[in-house]
């Protein structure tokens, strides 16, 4: 079945990078553009942006440009979230969701999700 | 500040009917498609409703999604336990090149 797997939690210094990786499976990654978004404590969802997984070109949402990095690596079907320069109100569970529909984009939705990664940071 | 806007809570008793609004703008709800993510606690958004009102296989049809200009509406009919969740709506935003959520609606189960 189709399926995002996410890669477990992270606890991080502020200042240092993180990578959290989202591994496709029972589907052809290429065919479907791979989203992420995120959540803060106790807070709603936050779209960050999304990979073309055919091309590689990554568009980030406003907020989430500068340190925030997609990319993908589709011999092993998986995508990957690079944060870099970490700070405490990067604390939230980072998720990645494959966008299902057509090619506009106003008529899509988001199915599956992956089951989220918690990245924590502190000192 | 979410772009669209829900109510934070919601509740009922087992049986009852409750209703989530979602209000957006010209821009997102009024012109594009609306969708609904149903977030059981500890775990991930999971697809409740699509295209305003279309429910993926396995949803049951206690759950009806609408649509009127540009606010949405979620309605659990039959309401039981296991409904016991966050509700997010969203939709693509053509001013900000944006999907746009809500700020999420936490249903209790009385």
């Amino acid at each position: 079945q189709v399926q995002l797997v996410q890669s477990g939690s992270e606890l991080k210094n502020p200042g240092a990078s993180v990578k959290v990786s989202c591994k496709a499976s029972g589907y052809i990654l290429s065919h479907y553009a791979m989203n992420w978004v995120r959540q803060a404590p106790g807070q709603g969802l936050e779209w960050m942006g999304w990979i073309d997984t055919n091309t590689g070109d990554p568009t980030y949402a406003q907020g989430f440009t500068g340190r925030f990095v997609f990319s993908l690596d589709t011999s092993v079907s998986t995508t990957y979230l690079q944060i870099n320069s970490l700070k405490a109100e990067d604390t939230a569970v980072y998720y990645c969701a494959r966008e299902q529909g057509g090619p506009m984009v106003r008529q899509n939705w988001f199915d599956p999700w992956g089951q989220g990664t918690l990245v924590t940071v502190s000192s | 500040q979410s772009v669209l806007t829900q109510p934070p809570s919601a509740s009922g008793t087992p049986g009852q009917r409750v209703t989530i609004s979602c209000s957006g703008s010209s821009s997102n709800i009024g012109r594009n498609t609306v969708n609904w993510y149903q977030q059981l606690p500890g775990t991930a958004p999971k697809l409740l409703i699509y295209s305003h009102h279309q429910r993926p296989s396995g949803v049951p049809d206690r759950f009806f999604g609408s649509k009127s200009g540009a606010s949405a509406s979620l309605a659990i009919s039959g309401l039981q336990s296991e409904d016991e969740a966050d509700y997010h709506c969203a939709s693509w935003d053509d001013s900000l090149n944006s999907w746009v959520f809500g700020g999420g609606t936490r249903v209790t189960v009385l």
